[in-house]
């Protein structure tokens, strides 16, 4: 149980474009889900707070405009780069709260690379 | 603010020696959680162990055991006879309350990244 998928798990492309990351709770209902990047070689560093029905909160220094999140159901958040550049190219992982204390269950991560 | 520091930026073993990874934990809530989560160099995430903030008991599963050790704010894992197959990033985290109510994240140490040699 608690399975939380990301789609895709590679992406390019080009500069200016954008791109959306889907996360889903696969066998449990999230009403919280969070967003992390990690730059390579670097730790996981939290962008934003997703709750279902509601705004996300972002972390000091994330770009709300640029990093568009959107908790549409219980089982579903989308993270939206917009207007993309090469430096934006990071690995993007959610996680989606579980039922107990702290439990986040994490998804296997988007690699995002803008050329 | 809450802060995880894991001081070993790389260790390298040979196969069958044990191995301690280090972690020194900052925090003013008196309830938390530290987690450790292993990285493998797909990226995904596996979860390893998650212990809150009144349970001092030492753990143990298998070759991983973990110490944890209220007095010296650290929460130190070991891999004894360590394989190739434990090769990884290995990061340590704690749980920061946001708000009250319970909203939380999860503030991650840097990582070790642990290679083991046959």
């Amino acid at each position: 149980g608690a399975v939380v998928s990301q789609h895709p798990s590679r992406v390019i492309c080009k500069s200016g474009t954008s791109v959306k990351i889907e996360c889903r709770s696969l066998d449990f209902q999230a009403t919280t889900m969070f967003w992390y990047r990690q730059f390579p070689k670097q730790s996981l560093m939290l962008m934003a707070t997703s709750n279902e029905g509601s705004k996300a909160t972002y972390e000091q220094g994330v770009e709300k405009d640029k990093f568009l999140i959107n908790h549409a159901s219980l089982t579903l958040s989308t993270l939206t780069v917009t207007s993309a550049h090469p430096e934006d190219s990071s690995f993007y992982i959610c996680s989606a709260r579980g039922r107990g204390p702290y439990e986040q269950y994490f998804g296997p991560g988007t690699r995002l690379t803008v050329t | 603010a809450q802060k995880v520091t894991q001081a070993q930026t790389e260790i390298s073993v040979v196969e069958k020696e044990d191995v301690t990874l280090d972690c020194v934990y900052e925090t003013r809530d008196t309830t938390y959680y530290l987690f450790w989560y292993k990285q493998p160099p797909s990226g995904e995430l596996v979860f390893l162990i998650r212990r809150n903030s009144f349970d001092e008991q030492n753990e143990i599963s298998g070759r991983y055991s973990w110490n944890f050790q209220k007095s010296t704010s650290s929460f130190n894992f070991t891999i004894t006879a360590s394989q190739v197959v434990d090769s990884a990033v290995y990061f340590c985290a704690l749980s920061e309350i946001i708000t009250q109510g319970g909203s939380e994240k999860l503030v991650f140490g840097k990582g070790t990244k642990l290679t083991v040699n046959p």
